[in-house]
């Protein structure tokens, strides 16, 4: 079956600009999860969805960050005001639910450079 | 505070040489341990898990890992590489009291790359 997807896979954003990022989870997951991983790093937690509901966004790094779930499938990343520190590979990752959150799977990431 | 210290940022080999990629943790409850591979411009592939039970655990592609709680240490190894074995590898720890609740987002290290030479 499908895997995770995101998109785009690359995005060039001149800084101030806004941007949105794109995931769609594997059908039926009810967990989501968004990290940050900067060049050279590990990836960094961001946010956390349960079906629709967003129970942690304490790894945002500004109030710029927005994420969503509507509908509790697709979810989407927003930067607003893009700065140079943003650039970063955005990685999307799901998983059946709570109970299994550590068996989690990610898409290829979109990889945001801000010039 | 969870942390991840994978303690080598590059690990030369030769083909068909064992390998060890190291990482230790802290954490002042269980966790649940992970490593994971990432080839160029994809995303992280799960290679193994600690989740309870034996503390060797044999993941995909002849890697295992052995858990050792008293040194709070998790490293990976391979008795004998290939060169498509060359990528990213992170260490990854999950909390278990967040597991047990609503969450169970990863905490990883910074990354060991594994470059394997003919």
């Amino acid at each position: 079956g499908a895997g995770v997807s995101q998109s785009p896979r690359y995005k060039v954003a001149k800084r101030g600009q806004d941007v949105a990022l794109r995931c769609d989870p594997i059908s039926g997951h009810v967990s989501l999860f968004w990290y940050q991983q900067a060049l050279g790093q590990g990836p960094e937690f961001l946010t956390y969805f349960q079906n629709e509901a967003q129970l942690d966004k304490s790894g945002l790094p500004s109030d710029r960050f927005f994420a969503e779930r509507p509908e509790g499938s697709v979810s989407t990343l927003k930067i607003q005001r893009t700065q140079q520190e943003d650039s970063a590979v955005y990685l999307c990752a799901s998983s059946l639910g709570p109970r299994t959150s550590y068996e989690q799977y990610f898409g290829p990431g979109t990889r945001l450079t801000v010039t | 505070a969870q942390s991840v210290t994978q303690l080598d940022s590059q690990v030369p080999v030769f083909e068909e040489a064992p390998v060890e990629l190291r990482c230790n943790y802290s954490s002042s409850v269980s966790v649940y341990l992970f490593w994971y591979v990432q080839y160029p411009n994809q995303g992280l592939q799960l290679l193994l898990k600690y989740l309870s039970g034996s503390t060797l655990v044999k993941g995909i592609n002849g890697f295992e890992a052995e858990f050792n709680k008293s040194q709070t240490s998790f490293h990976l190894r391979k008795p004998s590489v290939h060169i498509s074995d060359t990528a990213e590898y992170f260490c990854a720890v999950s909390d278990l009291m967040n597991y047990g609740g609503s969450q169970g987002n990863l905490i990883f290290g910074k990354g060991t790359k594994l470059s394997v030479k003919p």
